[in-house]
């Protein structure tokens, strides 16, 4: 199985700054016949189901605001929000889908500082 | 538009059976898989595994074989999850989750079901 790491466990930002969360995978998760990186993140607030943010490791899903933006290849990835929100607050995810099990990061719990 | 509605919370005694239900609508139900995942209290997302529409044929992660079902009805485009057996680790929020190109664009709610005596 493909382990995926977070870092930080949580993290504490200021509003209006930018907040930066990393993902490693156990190994590659690029698909070298089509350059993809099978790799998501979600955002999951208290009470609610995650939503998908970011596939393909950077492409963003539509109606996601821009201050989100994913970037990295192979098994190093990040997940930046430019100028953090109030309603950013919330606990992230990276997940692989190159194989099944589909794994997931232990999450990442963003706060304001 | 795409949605997907679970089935209500579910409180059950230790060896009891659940089944909790995902209805689809708004797209051709057997056009995408479907997937589980779970989320204990407090704790983060596990995937459970993943069925595929078309032909029923499920896929179960390691630690979901055996008390774990997913069916499906297609004629009223839902996913099920059955538990049997339960356990008080059972306790979770159960997710159900359509791929979109094997990403997960769209969730159900979740349906709480608790296991205690």
């Amino acid at each position: 199985d493909i382990v995926m790491t977070q870092s930080p466990a949580s993290l504490a930002v200021s509003l209006g700054e930018r907040a930066t969360i990393n993902c490693k995978s156990s190994q590659s998760v690029l698909y070298s016949s089509n350059n993809k990186n099978y790799l998501a993140w979600y955002q999951q607030k208290p009470g609610q189901p995650p939503k998908l943010l970011i596939y393909w490791a950077s492409t963003r899903e539509s109606g996601v605001p821009d201050r989100f933006s994913g970037s990295g290849s192979g098994t190093d990835f990040t997940l930046t929000i430019s100028s953090l929100q109030a309603e950013d607050v919330a606990v992230y995810y990276c997940q692989q889908y190159y194989n099944t099990p589909h794994t997931f990061g232990q999450g990442t719990k963003l706060e304001i500082k | 538009q795409v949605q997907l509605v679970q089935s209500g919370s579910e409180l059950k005694k230790p060896g009891a059976s659940v089944k909790v239900s995902c209805k689809a609508s708004g797209y051709t139900f057997t056009s995408y898989a479907m997937n589980w995942v779970r989320q204990a209290p407090g704790q983060g997302l596990e995937w459970m595994g993943w069925i595929n529409t078309n032909t029923g044929n499920p896929t179960y992660a390691q630690g979901f074989k055996g008390r774990f079902v997913f069916s499906l009805d297609t004629s009223v485009s839902t996913a099920y999850l059955q538990i049997s057996s339960l356990k008080a680790e059972d306790t979770a929020v159960y997710f159900c989750a359509r791929e979109s190109g094997s990403y997960y664009s769209y969730w159900g709610q979740g349906t709480l079901v608790t296991v205690s005596s």
